[in-house]
């Protein structure tokens, strides 16, 4: 079952402008993890914000986490062309090592 | 930088065959992990393996076998490759300690005709 739930699940935007992605979960969770995926490729690790963290910073990343609303945000400042893209939201459970990925929010910034 | 190396980029195959997709990573993680994605439905873990010779079934393992010999090789195995297995494969390795992220190769398209 999915655990992750990506909101919007498009978003276009000019570039220069900030995009904030949203992700809300339902269970428990050890750590939450933001993906990149261009088209046509794997995965790409952004950044992991564990439970008993709020905010993360790295560099225009920048991610929260709300345990107690079950949700964490993505945001993208001053976006560029490069940064179109699928981004994916995923959990890690306090139980076990799987990863539970959303259906992710595709993002397209136009020159 | 971690390396994780899928055997062929896009596959055709025939319904009923047997189907082999590798997948290598070359930084001694000890965890690895299979997953389909399609339009959708999002990515969904069909099995993982912990260890050598260990393996975990995912969310979708059924039609799906996997075989981990050695630590740096993690295989997905089509018994008898159908129409429904059509899909974009993806292979990642992450390290054993917690709350360490997962990383990708670059996916196989199979498509079985």
């Amino acid at each position: 079952s999915q655990q992750g739930e990506e909101d919007p699940q498009a978003l276009s935007i000019q570039e220069g402008e900030n995009a904030t992605m949203n992700c809300s979960y339902k269970t428990s969770i050890n750590n939450l993890q933001w993906y990149r995926q261009n088209s046509g490729r794997g995965l790409v690790h952004l950044i992991l914000i564990r439970s008993n963290e709020r905010e993360k910073h790295s560099g225009r990343l920048r991610v929260t986490l709300d345990t107690s609303k079950k949700s964490s945000s993505l945001l993208i400042t001053a976006s560029r062309a490069a940064d179109t893209a699928s981004y994916f939201c995923a959990t890690l459970r306090n139980q076990g090592g799987k990863l539970i990925f959303g259906q992710g929010t595709e993002l397209s910034v136009k020159p | 930088d971690v390396k994780v190396t899928q055997s062929s980029r896009y596959l055709v195959k025939r319904t009923g065959e047997k189907v082999f997709l590798e997948c290598v990573q070359d930084m001694d993680h000890e965890n690895m992990f299979w997953y389909r994605q399609d339009p959708g439905l999002g990515l969904r873990l069909i099995y993982f393996s912990y260890d050598v010779k260990m393996k975990e079934k995912g969310d979708i393992p059924e039609g799906y076998s996997v075989s981990r010999e050695k630590k740096e090789r993690f295989s997905l195995i089509l018994e008898s490759a159908s129409t429904n297995q059509t899909s974009m494969y993806l292979c990642a390795s992450s390290p054993g300690e917690p709350n360490q992220p997962q990383h990708f190769g670059d996916g196989t398209r199979l498509s079985i005709l």
